[in-house]
């Protein structure tokens, strides 16, 4: 009964190519997120969906495209990729309300990418 | 100027001593400071937050927000080694879905 689950748990592919990150929780919650995370253990936003709509677009090379078929799920596909990629890509969802309290982020357990 | 700094340390200690952990920010209007706990190879976890400022205890962790100052600190007393990971802070403005984080300060505690 994992609350959000990210596939595959590592990823190592060459330079060049194009891969994808999938991430599913089943809280019932409205947002979803890509964080990276880099070898000194900054946690980075990318992108955010609420109710499947984009609301936060961070600075992030173009190759990098987020795409949320449901509430549920919010995919990462990375195209042509680079060594500065290789990097813990965390997916994470909370439950909020505009103008509400906090959001507890609820985080996966991180897709390994190593790019070769 | 990163607008969250946090001392990546590392921070070794010896168990049962009392760990001070920090962050500073520039953005004042932060009003949510919350703390995450991250083990290695896992994602990071909620410990514990705060509104606005003022302290708030939970068992062995206090968090303690000084927005005059915009300093925010976790306490853990009696260090356990089972409290080494490391520990992001993270803030966030009212009504707003983006949560800044610091860069995390790693947290060895020596049995």
């Amino acid at each position: 009964d994992t609350a959000v689950s990210q596939t595959p748990k590592y990823l190592v592919t060459q330079m060049g190519n194009d891969k994808s990150i999938k991430c599913e929780q089943n809280l019932g919650h409205d947002t979803m997120y890509w964080y990276k995370q880099d070898s000194k253990k900054f946690l980075k936003i990318m992108f955010s969906y609420n109710n499947k709509e984009l609301i936060i677009n961070e600075t992030v090379p173009n190759r990098f495209s987020p795409k949320s078929p449901d509430k549920a799920h919010l995919n990462l596909h990375i195209n042509s990729l680079e060594l500065g990629d290789s990097a813990v890509y965390f997916c994470a969802s909370s439950q909020d309300l505009p103008g509400s309290s906090y959001n507890e982020q609820f985080f996966g357990p991180g897709t390994r990418l190593t790019v070769l | 100027q990163k607008e969250v700094e946090q001392d990546p340390g590392p921070l070794s200690v010896p168990e049962g001593a009392i760990v001070s952990l920090n962050c500073t920010y520039s953005n004042s209007a932060f009003q949510y400071f919350m703390w995450y706990r991250q083990y290695s190879r896992k994602g990071p976890e909620l410990l514990m937050y705060t509104y606005s400022s003022g302290n708030k205890e939970d068992g062995r962790f206090t968090a303690q927000v000084d927005k005059s100052s915009k300093y925010i600190s976790l306490f853990i007393r009696d260090s356990q080694p089972s409290d080494s990971a490391t520990y992001l802070c993270a803030m966030s403005v009212p009504g707003g879905f983006k949560t800044i984080f610091g860069a995390g300060t790693r947290l060895f505690v020596k049995a």
